[in-house]
């Protein structure tokens, strides 16, 4: 069964530097999502990507953080100078047709940021 | 906007049923979807719910009440596996966002 991927399981870093977390789509789906949980806390929603671009972000999803979509296959979130506050499980999702359709989790990235 | 309210924690024993409750509001409605997550993991999809009722998936079901803002999800016959955390999310209308409720934690014991 396809499945989405996520890299690396697990991310230490140190304040104020930049972090990639990469993730892998399932290959047919066209709506790629981030979402970040912080521990103890529910999963929150971060930023919608289709057709190459944005589509939705939430207020948490500042200048700070990016996203990317750098070949077929990867879909990418960036954050620029980490925070104490950035610690957290940060989960891709994808969907064939939208929002109101099935979401796709990978594994997760744990970031720590010290 | 978004408002997502579920309990927090409850505790039932292996085989019996256990009813998770979801209250919503939010600025026009696309349905509602509840998810489980194992602690530490990825949330996986359970079921999606967009018109009034009961839809049953073998020890799971769902019921949506949309003029209420209201859905539980049942969980039957449950089984030492099913010790989770269960949320319900709901997409936002005509914005490509999913909203989560904190989830509501089901520890199944002996």
């Amino acid at each position: 069964e396809p499945e989405v991927t996520q890299t690396p399981s697990h991310q230490v870093t140190q304040m104020g530097q930049e972090v990639i977390l990469r993730c892998v789509p399932i290959s047919n789906h066209l709506y790629f999502y981030w979402y970040r949980q912080i521990l103890g806390q529910k999963v929150e929603f971060l930023v919608s990507f289709y057709n190459n671009e944005i589509s939705e972000k939430s207020e948490i999803f500042d200048d700070q953080f990016s996203v990317e979509r750098p070949d077929g296959s990867n879909f990418t979130l960036k954050i620029r100078s980490t925070k104490l506050e950035d610690s957290a499980m940060y989960f891709c999702a994808s969907s064939d047709l939208g929002v109101s359709y099935e979401q796709y989790f990978g594994p997760g990235t744990r970031l720590t940021v010290t | 906007g978004q408002n997502i309210d579920q309990p927090t924690e409850m505790t039932a024993t292996e085989g019996a049923i256990v009813q998770i409750n979801c209250t919503y509001q939010t600025s026009g409605f696309n349905g509602l979807f509840w998810y489980q997550q194992h602690a530490g993991e990825a949330p996986t999809f359970l079921s999606y719910n967009v018109l009034d009722g009961l839809e049953e998936k073998g020890r799971f079901s769902s019921f949506l009440s949309r003029s209420k803002g209201y859905s539980y999800l049942l969980l039957k016959e449950l089984q030492m596996k099913d010790s989770a955390s269960y949320l319900c999310a709901v997409p936002s209308y005509g914005n490509n966002r999913l909203a989560f409720g904190k989830g509501n934690q089901v520890v199944v014991i002996p």
